[in-house]
């Protein structure tokens, strides 16, 4: 089946510090997936923070942003400086551009700010 | 205002037990998912529903039965419950195909 992996957790970034998580995916499929990001905040639920259902395409939100590789099946997150708010679980996942087909997610990568 | 809400936020069951995890979504869309996160582990699809029928059931065990009253309600069912059966479990919603919005989860305890 479909199978998204990305950068094992934790991650500790400086305030200000860059940052780049990892996400890579395989699917069954010869047609391209829609990818995505979300993020949980603490106490809170998953949020969607970004999209791109083309591939070749960048998505950017908030300050972050993904550029979807179809050649090297990658969807990495980057984000040029970080704030301590920043501070999550950060969820790659993909879907298909069929009726009400799920979710596949990688196990998220829990993000720390430090001061 | 939260438009997905799912109910209780926090539940502890014993072994063997009943649940019900409630679910309501206020965003008007006619497609409505079940999903659970074990701990280690990444968010699994368990259904989907659209107007109140199931489109997609990846969920092995007939413990558990999604239950739908109205159109922007789906329920989880949970018989027999197991320790293993503890996890966050959300609840999401869309509007036809892709982009799914969650709700916070509920996190259920089997002790």
């Amino acid at each position: 089946g479909d199978s998204v992996t990305q950068t094992e957790g934790p991650v500790t970034v400086s305030e200000s510090e860059s940052l780049i998580i990892n996400c890579t995916y395989s699917a069954t499929s010869i047609a391209y997936p829609n990818l995505f990001w979300y993020v949980r905040y603490p106490g809170e639920g998953l949020q969607l923070l970004l999209k791109v259902i083309t591939a070749g395409q960048k998505g950017s939100s908030r300050g972050f942003e993904a550029t979807y590789n179809k050649e090297t099946t990658s969807f990495h997150l980057q984000k040029a400086s970080v704030q301590e708010s920043d501070s999550a679980v950060y969820y790659c996942a993909l879907g298909w551009p069929s009726s009400f087909s799920k979710l596949v997610f990688g196990q998220g990568t829990s993000l720390s700010v430090v001061p | 205002d939260p438009k997905i809400i799912q109910k209780p936020k926090y539940l502890v069951a014993v072994t063997g037990s009943e649940k019900i995890l409630i679910c309501e979504q206020y965003l008007g869309h006619n497609a409505m998912y079940w999903y659970r996160q074990s701990a280690k582990k990444p968010l699994e699809f368990m259904f989907s529903y659209s107007y109140q029928k199931l489109m997609d059931n990846q969920t092995a065990s007939s413990r558990f039965q999604p239950q739908s009253s109205k159109k922007n309600h789906l329920d989880l069912q949970i018989t027999a419950l197991k320790p293993d059966d503890s996890a966050t479990y959300f609840c999401a919603s869309s509007q036809d195909t892709y982009e799914q919005y969650f709700g916070p989860g509920t996190r259920l305890t089997v002790l």
